[in-house]
């Protein structure tokens, strides 16, 4: 069974600017979730989509948005880019319920922001 | 707020001894945990997983212990191995909320 996929694996951008970023789960996982990783701060939870639905969304500002399409792949964008926006994101899917299925993780976007 | 902590950023240790990584939380809602390893250009990978009715969970070199009235996480790994060394977060949840994240434990297995 092919993992989580997510394109592209780096991306370098400029302050202002918007990016988008993809990630395609596991064949048959409904819940994608996004995270971003920074050093010193750990995963952040962004948000989790289920059935083309957002179900869960955390502390980040309204620059930061998502969607999912109905074959479970979901597109992470960030609009109006800042300098502290770099940093791993992490897509990850599971089954069904996110808070006890396990979610495997893609390998990550390396994103800059310059 | 950071609600899941891992305090030791590094941990060095020798090749079949046993590695130790903690893991603190506040909230008293949190009734499921994870440990996850992750390596270099990686996403992370799930290692082991406790609910809140259990105190221990085992499977083979790893068992997680966890003290509910200590707010306390622990993975204990025996024997280490190199192939161990690699960064381990833990994570935490309520039923049906999201998973909280702790900065990460590097973990260095000298052979």
């Amino acid at each position: 069974k092919a993992g989580v996929t997510q394109t592209p694996r780096y991306l370098i951008k400029t302050r202002g600017q918007q990016v988008t970023l993809s990630c395609s789960p596991i064949s048959g996982h409904r819940s994608v979730s996004w995270y971003q990783q920074t050093p010193g701060q750990g995963l952040q939870f962004l948000f989790e989509y289920f059935s083309e639905t957002q179900r869960n969304k955390g502390n980040f500002p309204g620059r930061f948005s998502g969607r999912q399409f109905s074959n479970s792949r979901s597109e992470m964008n960030v609009s109006t880019l800042e300098l502290g926006d770099s940093a791993l994101y992490l897509c990850a899917s599971s089954l069904m319920d996110r808070s006890t299925d396990t979610q495997y993780f893609g390998p990550g976007t390396r994103l800059t922001v310059l | 707020d950071q609600q899941v902590k891992q305090n030791s950023p590094s941990l060095s240790v020798q090749e079949g001894r046993i590695s130790i990584l903690n893991c603190d939380y506040t909230n008293s809602m949190f009734d499921y945990f994870l440990w996850y390893k992750k390596y270099p250009a990686e996403g992370p990978t799930f290692l082991i997983s406790i609910s809140s009715i259990k105190d221990k969970n085992e499977d083979g070199r790893f068992t997680v212990f966890l003290n509910k009235s200590a707010k306390h996480l622990s993975l204990h790994i025996v024997p280490s191995q190199p192939g161990d060394s690699a960064v381990y977060f833990c994570a935490a949840s309520a039923k049906g909320g999201q998973f909280y994240f702790g900065t990460g434990t590097s973990l260095t297995v000298i052979p």
